[in-house]
């Protein structure tokens, strides 16, 4: 099975903070990459996909990059609204696996 | 607008067994494969299963495989996971997700979750 494995577990930022979040791939997975935002007693919300693409309605705040093994989602500017927790999801081969997630909380 | 609306969750027994339901909205549904996803109290996410739009080429993670079946009906809009043999450690909500196209795309829409209790 691939692993995911994301850095940091958590992180404290402030509004208007830029923040980045890494994944990493135990092989390489190309671009099958997705990335997912969840809030507390929420279901998961889907933000990009194959690595780089926005989710229709996903602000533009929200980036993703990266190929291969390692990747990163990055909030140009943090909002009031994006403090939640953020998975990374491998689906290049099955069993599609998620990253341990990465909290992101205020300062 | 894409909805997914599940139902089937409760309390069952260790041993037992649950069908779980989510019906899509909005979509050709036959077009999309579908996936489950399970949450455990306090946990991360967990990949389930995933059925292609056909009902063919149905994946399981290890730690279900030979006990939960996913299917679908594409006339009823609806995928199901029948879950057997249940355990303690199956205890989660369950998500049901849309997949962008087939079994090899990204996640885009998802179900607000049932929650499943597997305690004596």
């Amino acid at each position: 099975d691939i692993q995911m494995t994301q850095s940091p577990s958590s992180l404290s930022a402030s509004v208007g903070d830029r923040v980045t979040i890494t994944c990493r791939a135990s092989q390489d997975i190309s671009n099958y990459l997705a990335w997912f935002q969840q809030k507390p007693g929420k279901a998961p919300k889907s933000l990009i996909y194959a690595a780089s693409s926005l989710q229709s309605g996903v602000p533009s705040r929200f980036s993703g990059s990266g190929s291969g093994t390692d990747f990163t989602l990055t909030i140009s500017s943090l909002q009031p609204e994006d403090f939640a927790t953020y998975y990374c999801q491998q689906y290049n081969t099955y069993p599609l696996t998620f990253g341990p997630g990465t909290k992101v909380d205020i300062k | 607008e894409v909805q997914l609306l599940e139902s089937g969750g409760g309390l069952v027994q260790p041993g037992g067994s649950l069908r779980l339901s989510c019906t899509a909205s909005g979509i050709t549904f036959i077009n999309y494969a579908m996936s489950w996803v399970r949450q455990a109290p306090g946990k991360g996410l967990e990949w389930v299963s995933t059925i292609s739009g056909s009902g063919g080429s149905p994946y399981y993670a290890n730690s279900v495989k030979g006990r939960f079946t996913i299917s679908r009906d594409n006339p009823k809009n609806t995928v199901y996971l029948q879950m057997n043999s249940l355990r303690a450690e199956d205890t989660a909500i369950y998500y049901c997700a849309k997949r962008n196209g087939g079994t090899y795309t990204g996640v885009d829409n998802w179900g607000q979750g049932t929650l499943v209790t597997v305690s004596s």
